[in-house]
């Protein structure tokens, strides 16, 4: 079975400043991954995702993460955060196998200071 | 077009109540889930459904019921309400036939039960 790890549960950060959420996770076969974020009292959305190819994936808001396989990491980063970037997000991976469930990390709370 | 709906948004019950919680996906998506999201924000998946067909079933108390009348709806009825019950219950659907989550998941706004 897979799990996630979400190694930080609280960033606080300033405005401008940039930001890594940090993600690894554990699996014996080949995996999707993603990261979604969901702000205050809302459902979550899809930021990016890794299915193949190329390592580095950029997603919607700045946000990019690098899929490092070696490490079994998803980093999730953003050069310039914004106070509107204040949210959960959340890390998830799934087997590239039928039938497979989405498993999600315990979540990073990202706070933007101005 | 709310892509994924669920309805109510917040629902306030006594213990020992059933209640249901709808969901509808107008994405024209295969498969639908629901998501359990406790106070400490961890989601755990509940159940999945395939084209109404049950494909994923965690471990959860027989009070918790998933019903799929045709591929667009999966709604959840809980019996015998307990107060461990309070979380927000998150419906989602996705694309693929498989239930490989592959190409992400939509979700819906939540559902916020309260037992009292």
């Amino acid at each position: 079975a897979q799990s996630v790890t979400q190694l930080d549960s609280q960033v606080p950060v300033f405005e401008e400043a940039p930001v890594e959420l940090r993600c690894n996770y554990s699996s014996s076969v080949s995996v999707y991954l993603f990261w979604y974020v969901q702000y205050p009292n809302q459902g979550l959305q899809l930021l990016l995702k890794y299915l193949s190819g190329s390592t580095l994936v950029k997603g919607i808001n700045g946000f990019e993460a690098e899929f490092n396989k070696s490490q079994t990491s998803f980093h999730l980063r953003k050069p310039s955060v914004h106070i509107s970037d204040t949210a959960e997000y959340f890390c998830a991976v799934s087997l590239k196998a039928a039938g497979n469930k989405l498993t999600f990390g315990g979540g990073t709370r990202v706070l933007v200071k101005p | 077009d709310t892509a994924v709906s669920q309805t109510p948004k917040y629902l306030v019950t006594q213990m020992g109540n059933d209640k249901s919680i709808k969901c509808e996906q107008n994405l024209g998506h295969d498969t639908m889930y629901w998501y359990k999201q406790d106070s400490k924000k961890f989601l755990k998946i509940m159940f999945s459904y395939n084209n109404k067909e049950l494909i994923i079933n965690e471990t959860v108390p027989n009070r918790f019921s998933p019903k799929s009348p045709d591929k667009a709806h999966l709604n959840l009825h809980i019996n015998s309400l307990e107060l461990g019950d309070s979380a927000v219950y998150f419906c989602a659907s996705s694309q693929d036939t498989t239930g490989q989550a592959n190409y992400g998941y939509t979700f819906g706004s939540g559902t916020r039960l309260t037992v009292v």
